[in-house]
């Protein structure tokens, strides 16, 4: 079964920092994964998704993540953060991995906060 | 090229009560899932709709149900409302089809029970 853990429910960075998301999934079969971000009061929005093709994906407003198959891991980076990161943050996992549409599996989230 | 549609975006409901929550998939789009996303967690798949039939099911209970129509929108539908069932209600259409599939979401229908 595909299951996927963010690590750290909030983190808060300065604007300019770095950001990093951290993320790592179970899956049975190779995997497909998201970031969605979802801005309060508001639904989901796709960042990027890794779909067996390049090890590092670049998604939108700047993001990236990097498919680590030995680590487990789809962490997402922002070189430099900008007050307008400000949001909530979800990895999701494929249910049925690659090669079909399965049904997504998120995690619990992470709030990203930025300090000005 | 319209996005995913929901409505209405906020209402309330006595216990017990039905609700039915609409969407209007992104054009192209002939699939739709459903979502249900408590607050401070993570969204929880509830069902799929692909050619008007159920097309997998979360851990759901059967008064949870849904529709899907000819022009590809949907409905969920639930029956015998807790209080537990206040969450936001999230829609998602997709295309098989897409060489690299993705899921376009709505902005929710945010439910209260009390």
């Amino acid at each position: 079964a595909q299951s996927v853990t963010q690590l750290g429910s909030h983190v808060s960075v300065s604007e300019g920092a770095l950001v990093l998301l951290r993320c790592n999934y179970s899956s049975s079969v190779p995997p497909y994964l998201f970031w969605y971000v979802q801005y309060p009061n508001q639904g989901l929005q796709l960042l990027l998704k890794y779909t067996s093709a390049a090890t590092l994906v670049k998604g939108i407003n700047g993001f990236e993540a990097e498919f680590k198959k030995s680590e487990t891991s789809f962490h997402l980076t922002k070189p430099s953060a900008h007050m307008s990161d400000a949001a909530e943050y979800f990895c999701a996992v494929s249910d049925s991995g690659g090669g079909s549409q399965g049904n997504l599996i998120f995690g619990k989230g992470t709030k990203l906060s930025v300090k000005p | 090229e319209t996005g995913v549609t929901q409505s209405p975006t906020h209402l309330i409901k006595t216990r017990g009560q039905q609700v039915t929550l609409r969407c209007s998939s992104q054009s192209g789009h002939n699939t739709v899932s459903w979502y249900q996303q408590a607050l401070g967690q993570g969204p929880q798949f509830i069902f799929q709709y692909y050619r008007e039939e159920e097309n997998g099911r979360g851990n759901f209970p059967p008064r949870f149900s849904g529709l899907q129509f000819p022009n590809y929108s949907s409905e969920l539908n639930v029956n015998a409302l807790e209080l537990d069932d206040s969450a936001l209600y999230l829609c998602a259409s997709s295309s098989p089809t897409e060489e690299n599939y993705g899921y376009t979401f709505g902005s929710g229908t945010r439910l209260t029970v009390v």
